[in-house]
C-alpha cells in the first residue's frame, strides 16, 4: 500500500467545514484512497472512498487532485460529535479490505 | 452502528489465563478481520477469514487463534495472557475481500 502523511492534528470551530489534508504521493494507478474515523476507543468508522473523481457521501465530500497525489476530506458542518481521529488509507481494489494499514491519522478537535 | 458486533464489551481476567472473544458480522457479510489496538501501538492487523477459510494474518502472535464457523461468526482464542495483551480488539467485516470494511465496538481486554 502507498504511504500516506497526515498532519497530527487540526482544530475546527463547530459548524464550520473541516478540511483534513492527506498527501499520498507515491499512490499508484490501481490505488484508491479511503477514509475512516475513530471516535475515541470506539470502532473505527467508514466514511468514503474514491479513485480520481471527487466522492460525496451524506457524511462527507473527497476531493482528490489532478494527479492524484493528494486528497482532502471535507465534513461540510462539523459538529461536537465529528471530534475524532481521521485515517487516510491507500490500497490497491482488489485487496484485502481488512488487511489497510492504519497510520497515526488526524487528530480533528471540533471546538465550540 | 455498524451492524458488527462484539461479545463481551469488558473483560478482566488473569495472567496466565485463557480467554474467547466473539464477533458477530454484519448480515450477508462473508469476510471477518481482527484488529488489536494498544495505546501504543496503533491499529494492528492480526488475522482475517473469508467463508470459513483463513485468508490472511497479520502480526498474530502463537499464542492466538481464531476461526469462523459455519454461520459466519467468528471467534479469537487468546491463551497464556500476558499482561501486555491488555488492549481493545476490533472485529471488522465486509461483503467481500476488496469492500469496505465496518468495525464492531471492540472488547476491552484487561489482563492484571
Amino acid at each position: 500500500d502507498a504511504k500516506t502523511t497526515q498532519p497530527p492534528s487540526m482544530d475546527c470551530a463547530e459548524g464550520r467545514a473541516a478540511n483534513l489534508p492527506c498527501n499520498h504521493s507515491t499512490i499508484s494507478g490501481n490505488e484508491y484512497v479511503y477514509w475512516y474515523r475513530q471516535i475515541h476507543s470506539q470502532g473505527p468508522q467508514y466514511i468514503i472512498h474514491g479513485l480520481k473523481n471527487n466522492e460525496t457521501n451524506e457524511m462527507a465530500s473527497l476531493i482528490i487532485t489532478e494527479d492524484r497525489k493528494s486528497s482532502t476530506l471535507i465534513l461540510p458542518h462539523a459538529t461536537l460529535r465529528d471530534t475524532a481521529v481521521y485515517y487516510c488509507i491507500v490500497r490497491p481494489i482488489n485487496t484485502n479490505a481488512g488487511k489497510s494499514t492504519f497510520g497515526d491519522g488526524t487528530t480533528l478537535t471540533v471546538k465550540p | 452502528d455498524s451492524g458488527v458486533t462484539q461479545t463481551p464489551k469488558h473483560l478482566i481476567t488473569a495472567t496466565g489465563q485463557r480467554v474467547t472473544l466473539r464477533c458477530s458480522p454484519r448480515s450477508g457479510d462473508l469476510s471477518v478481520y481482527w484488529y488489536q489496538q494498544s495505546l501504543d501501538q496503533g491499529l494492528q492487523f492480526l488475522i482475517q477469514y473469508y467463508n470459513g477459510e483463513e485468508r490472511a494474518k497479520g502480526n498474530i502472535l502463537e499464542r492466538f487463534s481464531a476461526q469462523q464457523f459455519p454461520d459466519l461468526h467468528s471467534e479469537l482464542n487468546l491463551s497464556s495472557l500476558e499482561l501486555g495483551d491488555s488492549a481493545l480488539y476490533f472485529c471488522a467485516s465486509s461483503v467481500k475481500m476488496n469492500t469496505e470494511a465496518f468495525f464492531g465496538q471492540g472488547t476491552r481486554l484487561t489482563v492484571v
